[in-house]
C-alpha cells in the first residue's frame, strides 16, 4: 500500500511561532495535498502541489505556505502561528487529482 | 454554504446490520464522489468511487448515485465492528480535476454488538 509519512506526530507552539510540517510520500505520486481537519468542518484543503516547484493555493490558505522541494517531500509552514490554526493536519498524495489519496497519519499541531 | 453535504452527522447500527449514510452535491459540477473511511487515530482511507449512474458494490460495501439529483449514498452491509468510524464524501467535478476533492462533514457509524 502506498505510504505517507508525515512528521512530527505532534507538536506544542505558542502564539507567534515559526512550525513547519514534514510530509514525504514514497509512491511516486505526481499529486500532494495539505488538508486540515476541524469538528464542524471537516477536511478543508490548504495547499496542493502537483510536482517539485509546483504549488497551487486551496480552500483555506490564509496564515499558511508550503513548498514542494522534491517529488517525494512536501512542507507546511506556518511564520506566525496564531491558536485558530489549532487543529489536525493530514498529508494525502494521489496520481491524478479524480484517483485516491493516500493519507498520512495526520500531525496535531496546538498553538497556545 | 457546504458544497457536499452528509447525513446523518451518526449512525448506530446493530452487529450485522445494514448501515445507510447520505450525500448530495449543492454543485451541479460536482458528478464524481468518493467515500472515504477514518478510523480513530488514523487518517482517512479510500472505500470507493462513483460517477455513473446506478449502484457499484465492492465487497459489503454498496455506493448508489443519482445524478440527476447529485445524490450518492453508501450501504454497508453485515455492519462489523471494524466499520466503526467516520465516514466522508468527497467530490469533484468529473472533467475539470485540478482543483481536487471537496469533503464533507462526514457521518459517524457506531457498531454495537
Amino acid at each position: 500500500e502506498a505510504a505517507v509519512t508525515q512528521s512530527p506526530r505532534n507538536k506544542v507552539t505558542v502564539t507567534g511561532g515559526n512550525v513547519t510540517l514534514s510530509c514525504r510520500q514514497t509512491n511516486s505520486h505526481n499529486y500532494m495535498y495539505w488538508y486540515r481537519q476541524d469538528t464542524g468542518h471537516g477536511l478543508r484543503l490548504i495547499h496542493y502541489s502537483y510536482g517539485a516547484g509546483n504549488l497551487q493555493i486551496g480552500d483555506v490558505p490564509d496564515g499558511y505556505k508550503a513548498t514542494r522541494t522534491t517529488q517525494e517531500d512536501f512542507f507546511l509552514l506556518l511564520e506566525l502561528a496564531s491558536p485558530s490554526q489549532t487543529s489536525l493536519y493530514f498529508c494525502a498524495s494521489s496520481m491524478t487529482t479524480n484517483e485516491r489519496l493516500f493519507f498520512g497519519h495526520g500531525t496535531k499541531l496546538s498553538v497556545l | 454554504q457546504q458544497k457536499v453535504q452528509q447525513s446523518p452527522e451518526s449512525l448506530s447500527v446493530p452487529e450485522g446490520g445494514m448501515a445507510s449514510l447520505n450525500c448530495t452535491s449543492s454543485d451541479r459540477n460536482f458528478q464524481y464522489f468518493w467515500w472515504y473511511r477514518q478510523h480513530s487515530g488514523e487518517g482517512p482511507k479510500a472505500l470507493m468511487s462513483i460517477f455513473s449512474d446506478g449502484d457499484k458494490k465492492e465487497g459489503r460495501f454498496t455506493a448508489h448515485l443519482n445524478k440527476a439529483s447529485l445524490h450518492v449514498s453508501l450501504h454497508i452491509r453485515d455492519s462489523q465492528p471494524s466499520d466503526s468510524a467516520l465516514y466522508f464524501c468527497a467530490a469533484s467535478e468529473l472533467n475539470n480535476y485540478a482543483q481536487g476533492l471537496t469533503f464533507g462533514l462526514g457521518t459517524r457509524v457506531s457498531v454495537f454488538p
